[in-house]
């Protein structure tokens, strides 16, 4: 089991182009999380996904997000439109079974800046 | 709504001194809580959680933390602080309602260790 990946680790885009990020969670988990961490922030809660279902998503998700888990296994978030306040760390964790006790596994985060 | 408070931004101990980063909790009912840390360009790690099965935790690295109902505190102890220990430490809740298991994180206590 290689743990939670995240591709790309750094992106670095314009303001106004397109990007999209990709979580590989740990195999046969069935629950995916997307955080985004400022600096100097704790994380904070985008979306969740039970196998291929969204079922929540964070009032900061704004229209210029997407997630999908196509097949539930690996998960992507797109964002359109980029804005200088998107700049940010964008993890992904995984976990397995149901109920709120499961540890989360986070991958190593895809940084992205907006210049 | 759940949330989670740390006390302190920044502590700095001396190595083999203890250690002390204070958490309280908001919740209208038992939480499940839990502590993560960050190392620099590392991903996140838990260290303990609150299951309510006993309210002295013990986790990893010889951390531990004690559950107090009566103070709404969720504090994270050590005795003897090492080098290594040196991180940024988040307290964190998962909010019941919806059993997603999402995370809500404090704003992160950066513990600095002298040596």
């Amino acid at each position: 089991d290689t743990g939670v990946s995240q591709d790309p680790r750094h992106k670095i885009t314009k303001r106004g182009q397109n990007v999209t990020f990709r979580c590989d969670p740990i195999s046969e988990h069935n629950r995916l999380y997307w955080y985004r961490q400022t600096l100097g922030q704790g994380p904070e809660f985008l979306t969740y996904f039970q196998n291929e279902a969204q079922l929540e998503k964070s009032r900061l998700l704004s229209d210029r997000f997407s997630a999908e888990r196509p097949k539930g296994s690996f998960s992507t978030l797109e964002i359109q439109r980029t804005e200088q306040g998107d700049s940010a760390m964008y993890l992904c964790a995984s976990s397995s079974g149901t109920g709120t006790y499961n540890e989360q596994f986070f991958g190593p985060g895809t940084r992205l800046t907006v210049l | 709504a759940q949330s989670v408070t740390q006390l302190d931004s920044h502590v700095s101990v001396s190595e083999g001194t203890p250690v002390l980063l204070r958490c309280n909790y908001s919740s209208s009912y038992s939480p499940s809580l839990f502590w993560y840390v960050q190392h620099p360009n590392k991903g996140l790690q838990l260290l303990l959680k609150y299951t309510s099965a006993a309210t002295l935790v013990k986790g990893i690295n010889g951390f531990e933390a004690e559950f107090k109902k009566s103070e709404t505190s969720f504090h994270l102890t050590k005795p003897s602080a090492h080098m290594s220990d040196a991180a940024e430490y988040f307290c964190v809740v998962s909010p019941l309602e919806g059993n997603t298991g999402k995370l809500i994180f404090g704003q992160g206590t950066t513990l600095q260790v002298k040596p």
